[in-house]
């Protein structure tokens, strides 16, 4: 099925560890982003790419890498894990900035990925 | 204050009420999503509005572009409506940069 593929769904990290959340569409979207979603506040934005090789940040980018070497693919990096980088993360993608002439819905999310830094 | 303001956070209800949960901005916008989170589970786009009013289902979406005020309305609710509903907007400064309300958590009773 067409969508936004995250992996892992949940992940234990230690303090200091790197890992990478990996997230993949396969709708052919110019714009990924990534959002962390953290108990009474509202998603917020990691970085986000409007293109292959073409990345920006956003919100709160601090202790996290990313790349956009595909248009498929936009990986997370988290450089050295630290316990406020525990959160729920998704992955959003969207064709022309999730405006669309039909008014399709084309603003897609994965599933999460349940992070805990310990 | 934010730029994206829900009433109400929290919303009870029971099965067959009519409901609305209200979304205020404060920025120019390109468009206005409202997302729909079940318990545990991802983010669903439910409707994309940059003006007028949608409908789908027993979901209907409005929004005021001069009064930048947005409502989503439920009828005949079913416990199975039972979520959280994230307003988000896209503002018009030219980036890739929604904005998130802080959902509102809606409970229908059976």
């Amino acid at each position: 099925n067409a969508g936004v593929t995250q992996t892992p769904k949940f992940q234990v990290l230690k303090t200091g560890q790197s890992m990478t959340l990996q997230c993949a569409q396969d709708m052919n979207h110019e714009y990924m982003s990534w959002y962390r979603q953290d108990p009474g506040m509202g998603l917020r934005l990691i970085h986000y790419s409007v293109g292959a090789g073409i990345t920006d940040q956003g919100e709160v980018p601090n202790g996290y890498n990313v790349s956009r070497s595909t248009t498929e693919d936009f990986p997370l990096r988290l450089l050295s894990a630290a316990p406020s980088q525990t959160s729920v993360y998704f992955c959003a993608s969207s064709d022309d900035r999730g405006l669309s002439l039909s008014g399709a819905n084309v603003l897609t999310f994965g599933a999460g990925s349940r992070l805990t830094v310990l | 204050k934010n730029e994206v303001e829900q009433s109400p956070q929290n919303l009870t209800a029971q099965e067959g009420e009519f409901i609305t949960i209200n979304c205020s901005y404060s920025v120019g916008i390109s468009a206005l999503h409202w997302l729909q989170q079940h318990p545990g589970g991802g983010i669903v786009s439910l409707f994309m509005l940059s003006s007028g009013k949608k409908k789908h289902g027993r979901l209907i979406a409005t929004i005021n572009i001069q009064e930048k005020h947005s409502s989503l309305h439920i009828t005949a609710s079913h416990p199975r409506d039972s979520a959280v509903y994230i307003c988000a907007v896209l503002p018009t400064s030219g980036t890739y940069k929604y904005i998130f309300g802080t959902g509102t958590r809606l409970k229908v009773l059976a």
